[in-house]
């Protein structure tokens, strides 16, 4: 069975310009999460997904961030435009759905930002 | 806030020495305590959890134990090998499905 699927693994772009990354759970897994990594740093949540509904994005920068997830399946997180200070690792992760016991997340090899 | 405080790394070991990875945690209620494992260019793989109080998780020689009254979670394992190396994570989780994240602890296992 395949992993959870992150394109692209790496990117380099200017700042003040959009950059999007694309993600791609494990068949079957109904909750959706992205996390942001800052080097020497554990994952922070940006945003989790049940389905297509974003349930919890209380940490995502709305002003320059922005996600979808059609169809309750792939998802996209967006920056524009892009600043120095986003450079980072961005995380996929899914797992099974929610509700009260705790469900193992998968995590995808995530895509390196680098704003120039 | 919940948060998750780990020993500081880089941490180097000599093949088939003992290893003692801190972890404490601050919660309200009773998380329930994950170890995961971030491997070179690879993404974060759950090691093992404890749900409840003195609960052990155990996992590929790795164990660690679920401590109330010192809000601890140690990572331990008797002898480490080279294939260790990585990067180790004590995180938690007070509703199943968010979690936070301690900052890592980066192990390198010498020949």
């Amino acid at each position: 069975e395949a992993g959870v699927v992150q394109s692209p693994r790496y990117k380099i772009i200017e700042k003040k310009q959009p950059v999007a990354f694309w993600c791609n759970p494990i068949s079957g897994h109904n909750t959706l999460y992205w996390y942001l990594q800052n080097l020497g740093q554990g994952p922070e949540l940006l945003i989790r997904y049940e389905n297509e509904e974003a349930v919890d994005d209380s940490q995502l920068p709305k002003d320059r961030f922005s996600a979808e997830r059609l169809k309750g399946v792939d998802s996209t997180l967006k920056i524009q435009p892009a600043e120095l200070g986003d450079s980072a690792v961005y995380l996929c992760a899914s797992s099974q759905a929610g509700g009260a016991s705790y469900n193992e997340q998968f995590f995808g090899p995530g895509t390196r930002l680098t704003v120039l | 806030g919940d948060s998750v405080t780990q020993m500081e790394g880089p941490v180097t070991l000599s093949e088939e020495a003992f290893l003692t990875i801190n972890c404490t945690y601050t919660a309200t209620g009773y998380p329930s305590l994950f170890w995961y494992v971030q491997y070179p260019g690879e993404g974060l793989q759950l090691l093992l959890k404890a749900t409840k109080a003195d609960d052990k998780g155990s996992n590929k020689g790795f164990e660690a134990t679920y401590r109330k009254e010192t809000t601890s979670f140690h990572l331990e394992k008797g002898s480490v090998q080279v294939s260790d190396s990585a990067v180790y994570f004590c995180a938690l989780s007070s509703n199943g499905q968010n979690f936070v994240f301690g900052p890592g602890t980066r192990l390198s296992v010498l020949p």
